[in-house]
C-alpha cells in the first residue's frame, strides 16, 4: 500500500540552527501539508502546498518557516533558525484532491531542539 | 472552521462495538464530516467520512444525523489495535479552505 515516507525520524539540533526535514508524499497526490504535534498537545496545521505553491497557511507558519518540492517527488520543511519551543513531532501528508477526500499522513519527525 | 464537541475519553471492552459521539451544531451545508484516529506514537490516520448519508468502509460505520448537527462513529467490534484518539472534525467543502483542524479527541481505551 502506498505511504507518506519522512526522514529522519529523529532530529535533534542546537538552538539557533537550520534544520529540514523531508518527506516522500504519495506519488499522484497533488496536495501536501505539514502539521506538528507539540508533545501532550493538539495536532496542529501549519501549510499546504498545491501546484508549486502555498495555498494555505496558519499563523504558526512566520518567516521562520519554508516549504519546497525541489525534485517532484521529495517535500521538505526548513526550518531556519530554530527554537526550543519548535520541539515537536512534526507530520507531512498528501491528499489525491482536496476537499472531500482523506488526506495520508507520515509517521512523523521527531524534531528535539536543545 | 466549525467547532465539534467530543467526550474527553472512553472505555470499551475486546470484541465489543463502540460507540464515538461527536457533537456539530453549527455545521454548514458543505461541510464534510471527517474522521481520523492516531494511535500511539503514530501520525493521524484516515478513517471515515461523510455529508449526509451514513457511510461504511472497512474500518468503520458513520452514522449522521438528519439535520447533520451530530454524528456517531460506530466500530463494530473494537480490537486492542483500535485504543486511540479519535478525531471528529469538519472540513469545507467549497474551497474555503483544505487544512484539517484537529481538537482535542476522544481517547479510546480498549479492555481486554
Amino acid at each position: 500500500e502506498p505511504e507518506v515516507t519522512q526522514t529522519p525520524s529523529h532530529q535533534v539540533t542546537q538552538m539557533g540552527q537550520e534544520v529540514i526535514l523531508r518527506c516522500v508524499p504519495i506519488s499522484n497526490h497533488l496536495y501536501f501539508y505539514w502539521y506538528r504535534q507539540i508533545l501532550g498537545q493538539k495536532v496542529e496545521f501549519l501549510v499546504s502546498f498545491y501546484n508549486n505553491e502555498i495555498s494555505e497557511k496558519s499563523e504558526i507558519f512566520d518567516d521562520q518557516f519554508s516549504v519546497e518540492r525541489p525534485d517532484g517527488s521529495n517535500f521538505t520543511l526548513k526550518i531556519r533558525s530554530t527554537k526550543l519551543e519548535d520541539s515537536a513531532m512534526y507530520f507531512c501528508a498528501s491528499s489525491p484532491t482536496v476537499m472531500t477526500t482523506e488526506a495520508f499522513f507520515g509517521q512523523g519527525t521527531r524534531l528535539t531542539v536543545v | 472552521d466549525a467547532k465539534t464537541t467530543q467526550p474527553n475519553s472512553m472505555e470499551s471492552n475486546e470484541e465489543e462495538p463502540v460507540h464515538l459521539p461527536c457533537n456539530h451544531s453549527t455545521i454548514s451545508g458543505t461541510d464534510y464530516i471527517h474522521w481520523y484516529r492516531q494511535l500511539p506514537s503514530q501520525g493521524p490516520e484516515y478513517v471515515i467520512h461523510g455529508l449526509t448519508s451514513n457511510v461504511n468502509n472497512r474500518m468503520a460505520s458513520l452514522a449522521i444525523a438528519e439535520d447533520r448537527k451530530s454524528s456517531t462513529l460506530i466500530l463494530h467490534r473494537a480490537t486492542l489495535r483500535d485504543a486511540a484518539v479519535y478525531y471528529c472534525i469538519l472540513r469545507a467543502g467549497d474551497n474555503a479552505g483544505n487544512m484539517l483542524t484537529f481538537g482535542g479527541g476522544t481517547r479510546l481505551m480498549v479492555k481486554p
